[in-house]
């Protein structure tokens, strides 16, 4: 069975460019949640979607979006890119997202911003 | 969500077995405890999940004493393959959202 699945792996932007991630969830899992993890730190969290509806935002500013597609697919947009973005930016999928769902994590899209 | 504290790093020798504490003093009622696995530029991976006394899976054990105000992941035998680090996390067994707050981890180094 195909795990959480995650495009691009890497992707280097300049500062104040967009980005545009993407996640496939495992087959049956209706949420998707994203994290950031700067090196040498804990992932943090930034967004859950369930059935295409937010469920949760972490301290992030503005200018990270997210949203769920019918399909359970889901896209995470950075704006106005800075040097601090530069991060790893992980997905992870679980069945309901509720507080006892195991949360499965796909690699991760590093993403530089010089 | 409650606060966990980890040791920052740790080291053990092939074959040993390693134990991992973690603290949260304010666990509350409804927490419940997970232990994630993560290498390098990979995802976290879920190793295993308790609320009190202890479970146990293929992978490793966890203990929670009755007060639930710590637990130890205990990883029998470790392998070079086992270096990692290791997050402790706590959570709303009753919420509704999925959210997980990580902490920094322990490092474990496994030395052959």
């Amino acid at each position: 069975d195909a795990g959480v699945t995650q495009s691009p792996t890497h992707l280097i932007k300049t500062r104040g460019q967009h980005v545009t991630l993407r996640c496939s969830p495992i087959s049956g899992h209706k949420s998707v949640s994203w994290y950031q993890q700067v090196l040498g730190q804990g992932p943090q969290f930034i967004f859950q979607y369930y059935e295409k509806e937010e469920r949760g935002r972490g301290n992030f500013p503005d200018r990270f979006s997210a949203r769920q597609f019918p399909n359970y697919s889901s896209e995470l947009n950075v704006n106005a890119l800075l040097l601090g973005d530069s991060a790893l930016y992980l997905c992870a999928s679980s069945l309901e997202g509720s507080g006892t769902d195991t949360q499965y994590f796909g690699p991760g899209t590093r993403l530089t911003v010089l | 969500l409650a606060k966990t504290t980890q040791p920052i790093s740790m080291d053990s020798y092939e074959g040993q077995e390693v134990n991992i504490t973690c603290s949260h003093n304010n666990i509350a009622t409804n927490d419940y405890i997970t232990w994630y696995q993560q290498f390098p530029s990979q995802g976290p991976r879920f190793i295993i999940q308790g609320y009190k006394t202890k479970v146990t899976n293929e992978v490793a054990s966890l203990f929670i004493p009755a007060d639930r105000k710590s637990s130890t992941l205990s990883l029998p035998r470790v392998s070079l393959s086992d270096t990692a680090v290791y997050y402790c996390l706590v959570g709303d067994k009753a919420g509704n959202t999925g959210k997980l707050i990580f902490g920094q981890g322990t490092t474990l180094q496994v030395k052959p």
